[in-house]
């Protein structure tokens, strides 16, 4: 099966700060991956589709990048609302397999 | 509105069994599939398994291969996670979650509690 490994596990920084989260497959994916965004306490919020594509609503310092078997998640400016745990899951083919995650907190 | 609706959380027993109910509405239930996602605490989402309600026809991560039943009823839009033989290390968050492409829609979740 598919290994999905995301860096960093952890990440602080300062509210205006760019931020990026990597994915990478253990083998390629095309861009059939997607971010997720998990508040704490909250239902998992789906923030990124086919590696690069926002659903409606979501903000668009959000974006997605990369394809095959590396993938970038970017906050182009980081506010204290975006504290959650990031994660990426590979949707080409079963298992759907999801990245261990990414806590993102505020200096 | 899209939306799925899962069962109340459950306290249970070592040794006892468990089924969690999602159901679908504001779609056709049929003809998207349906996940089951595992959130141990404080941990991560572990993909667990998959039905297409159309026909039920499944799939499932080889660790949760079975450990866990999913099955679907479409006459009444909901899908069905079961639990055998429980453990502590059950003990868990349950999401069912809509598969269109990306996991687009997510129950609330069903929070499982195992302890003697």
């Amino acid at each position: 099966d598919i290994q999905m490994t995301q860096s960093p596990s952890s990440l602080s920084a300062s509210v205006g700060d760019r931020v990026t989260i990597t994915c990478r497959a253990s083998q390629g994916i095309s861009s059939y991956l997607a971010w997720y965004q998990q508040k704490p306490g909250k239902v998992p919020k789906l923030l990124i589709s086919a590696a690069s594509t926002l659903p409606s609503g979501v903000p668009s310092r959000f974006s997605g990048s990369g394809s095959g078997t590396d993938f970038t998640l970017t906050i182009s400016s980081l506010q204290p609302e975006d504290v959650a745990t990031y994660y990426c899951q590979k949707y080409n083919s079963a298992p759907h397999t999801f990245g261990q995650g990414t806590k993102l907190e505020i200096k | 509105e899209v939306q799925l609706v899962q069962s109340g959380a459950e306290v249970k027993k070592p040794g006892e069994s468990l089924k969690i109910s999602c159901k679908g509405t504001g779609y056709s239930f049929t003809t998207y599939w349906i996940a089951w996602v595992r959130q141990m605490p404080g941990k991560g989402l572990e993909w667990m398994g998959v039905i297409y309600p159309g026909d039920s026809d499944t799939s499932y991560t080889p660790s949760f291969e079975g450990q866990v039943t999913i099955s679907a009823d479409k006459s009444i839009s909901t899908a069905f996670l079961q639990l055998s033989s429980l453990k502590a290390s059950d003990t868990a968050m349950y999401y069912c979650a809509r598969r269109a492409g990306a996991f687009d829609v997510w129950g609330q979740g069903t929070m499982v509690t195992v302890s003697s």
